[in-house]
């Protein structure tokens, strides 16, 4: 079966903290993997995806195929990094993108 | 260009009722997605179009419809409307129906009364 887990709805840190948002995922293939981010009042928008092995906004995310996750990192958080975000995969050429029911990421001043 | 937009921004039906949901996609996008996002879940695709034929399916049943025009805008039709179809849905373009080049559109919350 095709599926994305999110294990944690929400998580709390204070400014400066480390982040790690956990994803798992189950498919049955070579799965294109995405973080997309939706920041308060704003549309879904993709964050980055395991492919481009970019660095966006100073979060990271590292394919462990080995573990079927891709974790969602960043060493210091900041107040503006507060949204929901969720985990997404998809097979090669084709838009379909199974998501995960997302993680709430809150950071306090 | 404003992305993608879609209308109505929100509806209320009754059940049984047909609604009929639009979008329009970035200029130059051929592909429309669209998707179901239930209060509390990640999205769940629906439908794709590709240069107006469908290219996939979710598993949704036969009571949603959709379909793409030549300018490439897009219709998501559902009938005979069950309260469990209350949610915000979602369209997104892409220019070539490839997943990472996915833009979202604000979606049209639907409440089914």
């Amino acid at each position: 079966a095709q599926r994305v887990t999110q294990p944690e709805k929400l998580l709390s840190v204070f400014k400066g903290a480390p982040v790690e948002l956990k994803c798992n995922y189950s498919y049955s293939g070579s799965p294109e993997l995405f973080w997309y981010v939706q920041y308060s009042r704003q549309r879904l928008q993709l964050l980055l995806r395991h492919i481009s092995r970019e660095s966006i906004k100073g979060f990271t995310a590292d394919l462990n195929k080995g573990e079927t996750s891709f974790h969602l990192k960043k060493p210091f958080a900041q107040e503006e990094d507060s949204a929901m975000y969720y985990c997404a995969l998809s097979g090669r050429n084709t838009d379909k993108l199974i998501f995960g029911t997302g993680t709430r990421l809150q950071v306090f001043p | 260009d404003a992305g993608v937009t879609q209308s109505p921004t929100h509806l209320i039906k009754t059940r049984g009722q047909h609604v009929t949901l639009r979008c329009s996609p970035i200029s130059g996008h051929k592909s429309v997605s669209w998707y179901q996002q239930v209060l509390g879940q990640g999205p769940q695709f629906i439908f794709q179009y590709y240069e107006k034929e469908e290219r996939g399916r979710g598993n949704f049943p036969d009571r949603f419809s959709a379909r793409q025009f030549p300018n490439y805008s897009s219709e998501l039709n559902v009938n005979a409307l069950l309260l469990g179809d209350s949610a915000l849905y979602l369209c997104a373009s892409s220019l070539t129906g490839v997943s990472y080049e996915q833009y979202f559109g604000p979606g049209t919350r639907l409440t089914v009364t």
